[in-house]
């Protein structure tokens, strides 16, 4: 059964202090992972797509990585507008139409 | 221009009744989803339709019954509301299986009482 384990389940951050989200998968011929974030009260709102080790991706102030096991969402200089809860998912297999999803890392953002 | 959408945003009804949410996508993808999101905030599959086939259902009561009449809408329909189907349900929509990403709605918060 596929698995997607994100650390921390929460984070606290100081305005500009970057740090790095961990996802960690278990999946069986992994076709995709995915970063989303998710305001409260909102669906979530898709921001990456990596497809094999090593790739990366980069958005304003986030970047993605993957490695063979793990994918990591680096903050750099956040700032209190990122504050979200950040969810990872994987997908796997021939055929697959299901994303597994870790259960996420709030961030906050302290000005 | 709300790519996917959803109705009603907030549910509240009581056990035993049933209910229906409606979903629409206009960005011409052919593969549809229902997601739970409990109250942990845990996201989890509920059913994926493919051009209009049923392609997953995940262990989900038979209560629920997803119907999709055309590839542009798939609508979740209760029978016999429990306390236990309260959370959040999103729908979302991807080109295609699990190699794109999928787009969600901004949900529905069901509760039963």
């Amino acid at each position: 059964e596929d698995q997607v384990t994100q650390s921390p389940e929460a984070l606290r951050l100081q305005e500009g202090e970057s740090s790095s989200l961990n996802c960690s998968y278990t999946v069986s011929g992994l076709r995709g992972l995915f970063w989303y974030r998710q305001d409260p009260g909102k669906g979530p709102e898709f921001l990456f797509t990596l497809y094999s080790a090593g790739e990366e991706k980069e958005k304003e102030r986030l970047k993605a990585t993957l490695t063979k096991k793990e994918s990591f969402l680096h903050i750099t200089a956040p700032k209190p507008e990122d504050s979200a809860t950040y969810l990872c998912a994987a997908s796997s297999g021939a055929g697959s139409y299901q994303l597994t999803f870790g259960k996420g890392t709030k961030l906050s953002v302290i000005p | 221009d709300t790519a996917v959408s959803q109705t009603p945003k907030y549910l509240v009804t009581q056990m035993g009744n049933d209910k229906s949410i409606k979903c629409e996508q206009n960005l011409g993808h052919d593969t549809m989803y229902w997601y739970k999101q409990d109250s942990k905030k845990f996201l989890k599959i509920m059913f994926s339709y493919n051009n209009k086939e049923l392609i997953i259902n995940e262990t989900v009561p038979n209560r629920f019954s997803p119907k999709s009449p055309d590839k542009a809408h798939l609508n979740l329909h209760i029978n016999s509301l429990e306390l236990g189907d309260s959370a959040v349900y999103f729908c979302a929509s991807s080109h295609g299986g699990g190699e794109t990403e999928a787009f969600f709605g901004q949900g529905t918060r069901l509760t039963v009482v």
